[in-house]
């Protein structure tokens, strides 16, 4: 099963409240990944987790924070939600990082701030 | 830095025509390139990836071969279908260790019968 599932598949947020995403995956991955999708522009790499280790991009470092309980579950949480937050939320993993790592992705999660 | 261009954000063809879809990267060395398609209602997913230079990808009909000379990665498939409409993704993965993998913009096709 290579699936990745992410709940919810749609989150209506009001702004200035927190937003908790999920993501899990059954494929054993060492490394999972959390990107922003908005239109018209490429899907951005928030941070990620090799095993334990959690890596943020320098520019999205305060704004969003993570949690991976175990191997097979990865959050993404945002502590006070903006309209600019309002974007599809990716999850992905790979069997070790990096960038030769075939990435299996899910549906994604449809966050609306408003 | 690392970059990926896509210039078309959209490509409409006919059943059976020829598709090409332009992607140019900025990096230094040699880097791993892949070609992701999302269709829709769903994630990404690796159509293809090329790890060596000059080297040619190839699946599902389609192909694509890495250019270090232009910097290129183009996507062509010789004759699309309308189960082919999906967003189509360039995607850089650095060359250098500790770099992740960059996106494109993606570009949009869609066929019609």
């Amino acid at each position: 099963d290579t699936t990745v599932k992410q709940n919810p598949r749609y989150k209506l947020a009001r702004v200035g409240k927190p937003v908790n995403l999920i993501c899990s995956q059954t494929m054993n991955h060492d490394t999972m990944y959390w990107y922003q999708k908005k239109p018209n522009q490429a899907p951005k790499l928030l941070l990620f987790y090799y095993d334990k280790i959690l890596n943020r991009e320098a520019d999205t470092f305060e704004k969003f924070q993570s949690s991976r309980p175990n191997n097979s579950f990865c959050s993404l949480y945002i502590g006070s939600a903006g309209l600019e937050y309002s974007a599809m939320y990716l999850c992905a993993s790979s069997r070790l990082g990096g960038r030769y790592a075939e990435q299996f992705f899910g549906p994604g999660t449809r966050l609306t701030v408003l | 830095g690392n970059s990926v261009t896509q210039m078309q954000g959209q490509v409409t063809l006919s059943e059976e025509e020829f598709l090409f879809i332009n992607c140019t990267y900025s990096t230094t060395g040699y880097p791993t390139l892949f070609w992701y398609v999302q269709y829709p209602g769903e994630g990404p997913q690796l159509l293809l990836k090329v790890t060596t230079a000059n080297n040619k990808g190839s699946s599902r009909g389609f192909e694509a071969t890495y250019d270090k000379g232009t910097t290129s990665f183009h996507l062509q498939k010789a004759s699309v279908q309308e189960s082919d409409s999906a967003v189509y993704y360039c995607v850089l993965g650095g060359a250098n260790s500790g770099t992740y993998q960059r996106f494109g913009t993606g570009t949009k096709l869609q066929v019609v019968p």
